[in-house]
C-alpha cells in the first residue's frame, strides 16, 4: 500500500532560519504529491504541488522537488518568519477523485 | 479559486442529539469530496469518501450508520453525527475535489464538535 514519512516535530527556529521538513513516500504508481499547511484551529491549505517527477512545486517562498529516484518531496524555505508557525502535512495521490495519504505531520514553530 | 465552506465551524450539542454539518465548494463543481476526523496533535483519518450522487464510501471501523453522509449536488455535502457520545467529540474536516484539478484536495475550515 501506499505511505507517506515526514519527519517528526517540533521543529523550533529562530526568524529567518532555513527550514527544511523531509518527506518520503512509497507507492505502487506515479503519485502526485503535495504539502498542505494547517494554522492553529483551521483547515488544510494547500501550499504547493507536483504531478510528476523533476516537477517543482512553490508558493510564499517554500519548495519542493519531486524526486522519484528517491521517492522523496522535501520541503524547503530559505527565511522562516514566525508566521509559518504551522502543521505541515505531505501526502501523496495516485489518481484524480483518489484519497490522499497523509505524513503524521510536522509541526514548525519559529520564534522572533 | 478553489475555495471549501464548512458550517457550522463549532458546534456544541448535548449526548444522544444529532447534529448536521455542510460542506460546501463555492466556486468549482466536487465530483467527489471526503470526510475527515482529526484529534489533537495527530494527522487527519479519513472517515468516508462521498461522489456526487452515490453513496458514501467508509473506511474500515467508521459506523456507516452513526456518521451518515450525503452528497446531493456537486457543490454540497453532509455530515450528521446521529446518536452523537462525548467520545466523538473531535475537529471534523471535509474535502472537495474536481474539475481540472481533480487530483488535488481543497480543504473546508473544519467544524469543531463538542459534546457534552
Amino acid at each position: 500500500g501506499n505511505s507517506v514519512t515526514q519527519m517528526e516535530g517540533p521543529v523550533t527556529l529562530s526568524e529567518e532560519a532555513f527550514l527544511t521538513i523531509n518527506c518520503t513516500y512509497t507507492a505502487t504508481g506515479y503519485p502526485s504529491l503535495f504539502w498542505y499547511v494547517q494554522y492553529p484551529g483551521e483547515g488544510l491549505q494547500l501550499l504547493l504541488k507536483a504531478t510528476k517527477a523533476d516537477d517543482k512545486g512553490s508558493n510564499k517562498g517554500f519548495e519542493a522537488t519531486y524526486r522519484k529516484e528517491t521517492t522523496s518531496f522535501h520541503l524547503e524555505k530559505g527565511s522562516v518568519q514566525v508566521s509559518d508557525s504551522a502543521v505541515y502535512f505531505c501526502a501523496l495521490s495516485e489518481a484524480a477523485g483518489n484519497k490522499l495519504t497523509f505524513g503524521g505531520g510536522t509541526r514548525v514553530l519559529v520564534k522572533p | 479559486g478553489a475555495v471549501v465552506s464548512q458550517h457550522p465551524s463549532w458546534v456544541i450539542c448535548k449526548s444522544g442529539t444529532s447534529v448536521k454539518i455542510e460542506c460546501r465548494s463555492l466556486d468549482f463543481q466536487a465530483t467527489t469530496m471526503f470526510w475527515y476526523r482529526q484529534f489533537p496533535k495527530q494527522s487527519l483519518m479519513l472517515m468516508a469518501t462521498s461522489n456526487e450522487g452515490s453513496k458514501a464510501t467508509y473506511e474500515q471501523g467508521v459506523e456507516k450508520d452513526k456518521f451518515l453522509i450525503n452528497h446531493a449536488s456537486l457543490t454540497l455535502s453532509t455530515l450528521t453525527v446521529t446518536s452523537a457520545h462525548p467520545e466523538d467529540s473531535s475537529f471534523y474536516i471535509c474535502s472537495a475535489a474536481g474539475g481540472m484539478d481533480g487530483d488535488t484536495q481543497y480543504f473546508g475550515p473544519g467544524t469543531r464538535l463538542t459534546v457534552l
